[in-house]
């Protein structure tokens, strides 16, 4: 049974950088792409990007000047970094496993961490 | 970017009812649309993709049926476990765009 597990600072300051951590266990973390998606309070939900194991990348471009997505292989994790926040970035931030294209299901989510941006 | 609408934004509905969403696309997606349940305090759930697609696990009263720009949720007989907010997501172009939820809820 795969289980994907969000981790960071649930405070971040305006204009800082929101870092984020996805430890991804008991499943496979090769072959699959891995996907950070977001949801502001009462809001819905945003796609923020994905990563494949090999480290290649598709972001957002509404957020695509901002966002880093790297992977570790050797620890069966990927990370989000965002810059620059500000209150609109305050959200539940969910990691998920992304299944093989073209028809892209996310279909293992973490539970979700919520970052808060203020100072 | 696609746009995705979602009608209606909420469903009051009993235990028993047949419950239809409709997901619509700016742009026809082909059959690359998901569903996804929510419930408070919690991550979605993937219950459809590929548009018809039934999530290994998802109850068989859930099903998908559409193309393109039209797709539709169907819950054949709403149980208390399925008042929720439901969500589609097209994966033809990226990046993915969610529609705005239909919340279910208790009539």
């Amino acid at each position: 049974q795969v289980h994907l597990q969000e981790s960071g600072p649930g405070l971040v300051k305006p204009s800082e950088t929101l870092s984020l951590t996805c430890t991804v266990s008991g499943g496979s973390f090769s072959t699959y792409y891995w996907s950070w998606i977001r949801q502001p309070p009462g809001k819905g939900l945003e796609w923020i990007g994905y990563i494949y194991y090999t480290g290649s990348t598709n972001y957002n471009p509404s957020l695509k000047s901002r966002v880093t997505m790297s992977v570790d292989t050797s620890k069966n994790q990927f990370s989000l970094s965002l810059n620059s926040v500000t209150a609109a970035d305050t959200a539940v931030y969910y990691c998920a496993r992304v299944l093989v294209p073209p028809s892209w299901p996310m279909d293992v989510w973490g539970q979700g961490t919520t970052v808060t941006v203020s100072s | 970017d696609i746009q995705m609408t979602q009608s209606p934004s909420s469903v009051s509905a009993s235990v028993g009812d047949r419950v239809t969403i409709t997901c619509r696309a700016s742009l026809g997606v082909g059959n690359w649309l998901a569903w996804y349940q929510q419930k408070p305090g919690k991550a979605p759930r993937l219950l459809i993709y590929a548009a018809s697609s039934l999530q290994g696990g998802v109850p068989s009263r859930f099903s998908g049926s559409g193309s393109q720009r039209e797709f539709t949720l169907t819950i054949s007989s709403l149980q208390p476990e399925d008042f929720a907010t439901y969500y589609c997501q097209q994966a033809s172009q990226f990046p993915f765009t969610f529609g705005p939820g239909t919340k279910v809820d208790v009539k």
